[in-house]
């Protein structure tokens, strides 16, 4: 079965600071791998999105991230935290190979940004 | 395009009152859905998924229920409500057919609290 484990529920950076919120996956076949962002009392964005192109994935904002296959990893960063950057997000993980495309979410990391 | 509704957006219910959440998609047919639950520090629970009218896969034991009575309607139901259920309810849907890695949208949700 599939999962996704982010580490770190709650992440704090300055602004202007380095953003590196964590995800590790499990998988046994290739996986396709997403981030989504969710501002607070709004629904979920997509950030970005790994579909086995590229390893290193840019999305919207200035955040981008990167397949690690052999640290079943994809943690995503963005060089410079903005203070708009504050809201909860998610990891997820998808199967398609069942023909039922089950979307697996981690529990989430919240991060605020410092002034 | 391919919208998400749902209603209602809020509601509060009674313990043991019964519940129903609809999930309408346009601009799509015979996607697969999703029920989510995001309750505090959980992060987003998937509840049940459909591949098709009356084809419903649950994922977690509960009080709750799903049904797809139409192609692009996705009821989420109980008989009595917990406390337990209290929390923010999300539909879900892939946008695109037949290829792996499809993104998943999200509807706006609905805010349910058990009082």
């Amino acid at each position: 079965a599939q999962s996704v484990t982010q580490l770190g529920s709650h992440v704090s950076v300055s602004e202007g600071a380095l953003v590196l919120l964590r995800c590790n996956y499990s998988s046994s076949v290739p996986p396709y791998l997403f981030w989504y962002v969710q501002y607070p009392n709004q629904g979920l964005q997509l950030l970005l999105k790994y579909t086995s192109a590229a390893t290193l994935v840019k999305g919207i904002n200035g955040f981008e991230a990167e397949f690690k296959k052999s640290e079943t990893s994809f943690h995503l960063t963005k060089p410079s935290a903005h203070m708009s950057d504050a809201a909860e997000y998610f990891c997820a993980v998808s199967d398609g190979t069942s023909g039922t495309y089950k979307y697996i979410f981690g529990t989430g990391t919240r991060l605020k940004v410092l002034a | 395009s391919q919208t998400i509704h749902q209603w209602p957006a809020t509601l509060v219910q009674p313990v043991g009152s019964p519940l129903s959440l609809e999930c309408t998609v346009e601009g799509t047919s015979n996607p697969n859905l999703y029920w989510y639950r995001q309750a505090a520090g959980r992060g987003l629970q998937l509840l049940f998924y459909s591949v098709g009218i009356g084809q419903i896969s649950s994922e977690v034991p509960q009080n709750l229920s799903a049904s797809r009575p139409q192609d692009r309607q996705f009821i989420l139901s109980s008989k009595k409500l917990l406390l337990s259920d209290s929390g923010f309810y999300l539909c879900a849907c892939p946008r695109g057919q037949g290829a792996n890695g499809n993104t998943i949208y999200f509807g706006e949700g609905s805010w349910l609290t058990v009082v």
